[in-house]
């Protein structure tokens, strides 16, 4: 799968209480991004990376804050989870060719969250 | 902000038949991509398209760029079992890295 894993692979919570998934990749690709994927809507993107430090809100980034302190990892937190937060959590890659273009994302096989 | 239809949601087909499905947007769009998830996993690339009017087939399936680039199908010829799944449609705009993704069409084969 690309050289990405995700962990935990599942999770119960409690509401109310702090969050936080990992990716990891082994491609040293540039670009990260978090989403979620709910019935209906398809992937929706939350966060992403396009460096070390630096990241960027996506369209519902509300509620979930991330890090990237190595190029390697990426991480997303929920700082403290609500019921509506329940859903798949999926880590995407991406890189930049040297013509600027920028290649399709390549997926993990997800975080299952359930916020009880 | 952009969106894409993606239709129809699901497909009940038999073996051996030929599937189809599409992607519309408002918006422009400079590649469009199809990708298949199956279940329990993340979505998986199966064809990239990054020209109006392109046609490109991958095994037995094929991918077309509409010429207006606001549209994009993809056909599987001769539908096998393990072609169940859901497929997803992409599209991500001039310069971008953001890709948006349709809500995905569940196909269901039976033997």
């Amino acid at each position: 799968d690309a050289g990405i894993t995700q962990s935990p692979r599942h999770k119960v919570t409690e509401t109310g209480t702090p969050v936080t998934l990992r990716c990891h990749q082994t491609e040293n690709h540039r670009y990260m991004y978090w989403y979620r994927q709910d019935p209906g809507h398809g992937l929706r993107l939350i966060h992403y990376s396009y460096g070390v430090k630096d990241t960027d809100k996506g369209e519902v980034s509300d509620g979930y804050s991330v890090s990237r302190s190595k190029t390697e990892d990426f991480l997303l937190t929920l700082e403290s989870a609500t019921s509506s937060q329940t859903s798949v959590y999926f880590c995407a890659i991406s890189e930049v060719l040297v013509n600027g273009v920028n290649q399709p994302q390549h997926f993990g096989d997800g975080t299952r969250l359930s916020i009880l | 902000g952009q969106q894409l239809n993606q239709s129809p949601q699901s497909m009940f087909i038999q073996e051996g038949e030929d599937v189809s499905m599409n992607c519309t947007s408002s918006s422009i769009f400079n590649t469009w991509l199809w990708y298949k998830q199956d279940p329990g996993e993340g979505p998986v690339l199966l064809i990239a398209l990054y020209k109006a009017g392109e046609l490109t087939s991958n095994g037995r399936l094929t991918a077309q760029f509409g010429i207006t680039r606001k549209d994009s199908f993809l056909n599987i010829s001769a539908s096998i079992p393990s072609d169940v799944g859901i497929y997803f449609c992409a599209g991500r705009g001039a310069g971008g890295f953001k890709t948006i993704f349709g809500a995905g069409t569940r196909l269901f084969v039976k033997a």
